[in-house]
């Protein structure tokens, strides 16, 4: 596709159930980040992929968290047994590697209820 | 690791400039950019630039860089209310490190 895509693009779930969340990153896109933009809270980085690297899972706020991104390209983050705290919208972004210009989704945003 | 800090909040008015300001912990920030977030959007790229200069213009935009100070500025020549945002400053120390952003200033342009 032309940008960056998202799915779904919103979601609302029950305290305690998972989610999966997607993200189609630009075709040719080696890097892969995943955001997460709270109210008041700026973008909070959660994980981010390289190429063939291990991804750097340093923002990742506690276990319940965790992505994959299968063949270098689409990638899922889920979170398992939700909590209200969870509520956010999440943005994943692509790049070229490197210091290249990193392009943004229109987000996820979960509601926890 | 690196800490990226903003103020929250920056009203003007119309056709004034507007100068939104950012601090950063780490020195070895080799890449400093400022995206753009419209309401009900995702970021977009407005500019950015490179620890080894210390002034980038583009039209109406200009990027100070005071690498002493690490700090650095993103000021909007003769503002509009398209210009009604959130600009977050980010920064990336390589190429293998994930970027890092601010809290995001919340840019208000008074008609």
């Amino acid at each position: 596709g032309a940008g960056v895509s998202q799915s779904p693009s919103n979601k609302v779930t029950e305290k305690g159930k998972d989610v999966e969340l997607r993200c189609d990153p630009i075709s040719g896109h080696t890097a892969l980040y995943w955001y997460r933009q709270s109210l008041g809270q700026g973008l909070e980085f959660l994980i981010y992929f390289q190429g063939n690297s291990a991804p750097d899972k340093s923002g990742l706020p506690s276990d319940r968290f965790s992505a994959e991104r299968t063949g270098g390209s689409v990638s899922t983050l889920t979170i398992q047994r939700t909590q209200q705290e969870d509520s956010a919208v999440y943005l994943c972004a692509s790049s070229l590697g490197g210091q290249a210009e990193a392009f943004f989704g229109q987000g996820t945003r979960l509601t926890v209820v | 690791g690196e800490d990226v800090e903003q103020s929250l909040f920056l009203s003007v008015r119309e056709g004034d400039s507007s100068v939104i300001n950012c601090t950063y912990t780490d020195s070895s920030s080799t890449y400093l950019y400022w995206y753009k977030q419209e309401p009900g959007a995702g970021l977009q790229l407005l500019t950015y630039i490179f620890s080894n200069m210390d002034m980038k213009q583009d039209q109406r935009l200009t990027v100070l860089l005071n690498k002493k100070d690490k700090h650095l500025s993103l000021r909007i020549a003769d503002t509009q209310t398209g210009d009604s945002a959130i600009y977050f400053c980010a920064g990336l120390r390589s190429g293998n490190t994930p970027l890092v952003f601010g809290k995001g200033t919340r840019l208000s342009v008074i008609a």
